[in-house]
């Protein structure tokens, strides 16, 4: 089993300024990775595929980067509607997926 | 507009049974694989099931395997969860999802868009 971790577990950020999630693979996924937004109460948002893809109407403050083990999510400049839960899930033991634990983005 | 609607969830006894149902709309369904993902309170998101399009082939989380049992009914548009045996560490919020993006050199689906609003199940006496 592929095991990713998220770091750190929360991340405290003012807004308008910048945040950068990390995501790690325990074997290489290559690029097979996803980044999804979730708020309270709702369903995960997709945000990011392929590492780096951007998924239909996401705003374009919102990257991803790395390949293999190593992945990044950032977001430039952050807004009110960012602060959420994010997670990595990997694909490339597709038919199965997994996902790291989440990263709680909070407001600084 | 493409969306998922789940159901069926609901209080069971440990040990009891509850089938979950996923109805799709604004898409050709038949195309697409489906999935199973579940939260637990307080928790972070765990795959449960794959279906592929025409139920030929189906794959499980380990920890689900000989309880739960996906299947689907094309002509109805919807995706099922068949729960069994069921323990107190089955209850979660139960999504359906829709690995959407296809990677024509791996062969891969990634990507969950869109997800449904989520369906709770509680296993409890």
């Amino acid at each position: 089993e592929i095991v990713m971790t998220q770091s750190p577990a929360t991340l405290s950020v003012s807004p308008g300024e910048r945040a950068t999630l990390s995501c790690r693979a325990s074997q290489s996924v290559s690029s097979n990775l996803a980044w999804y937004q979730q708020k309270p109460g709702q369903a995960p948002r997709l945000l990011i595929y392929g590492a780096s893809t951007r998924a239909t109407g996401i705003p374009a403050r919102f990257s991803g980067s790395g390949s293999g083990t190593e992945f990044t999510l950032t977001i430039s400049s952050l807004q009110s509607e960012d602060f959420a839960v994010y997670y990595c899930q990997q694909y490339n033991n597709w038919p199965a997926y997994t996902f790291g634990q989440g990263t709680k983005l909070e407001i600084k | 507009e493409v969306q998922l609607v789940e159901s069926g969830g609901g209080l069971v006894q440990p040990g009891g049974s509850l089938r979950l149902s996923c109805a799709a709309s604004g898409f050709t369904f038949s195309s697409y694989w489906m999935s199973w993902v579940r939260q637990a309170p307080g928790k972070g998101l765990e795959w449960v099931a794959n279906i592929k399009q025409d139920g030929s082939e189906k794959y499980y989380v380990d920890s689900v395997k000989g309880r739960f049992t996906i299947s689907r009914d094309n002509a109805k548009n919807s995706l099922y969860l068949q729960m069994n045996s069921l323990r107190a560490e089955d209850t979660a919020v139960y999504y359906c999802a829709r690995p959407t993006y296809y990677d024509i050199l791996t062969g891969y689906y990634g990507g969950f868009d869109p997800w449904g609003q989520g369906t709770l199940v509680t296993v409890s006496s």
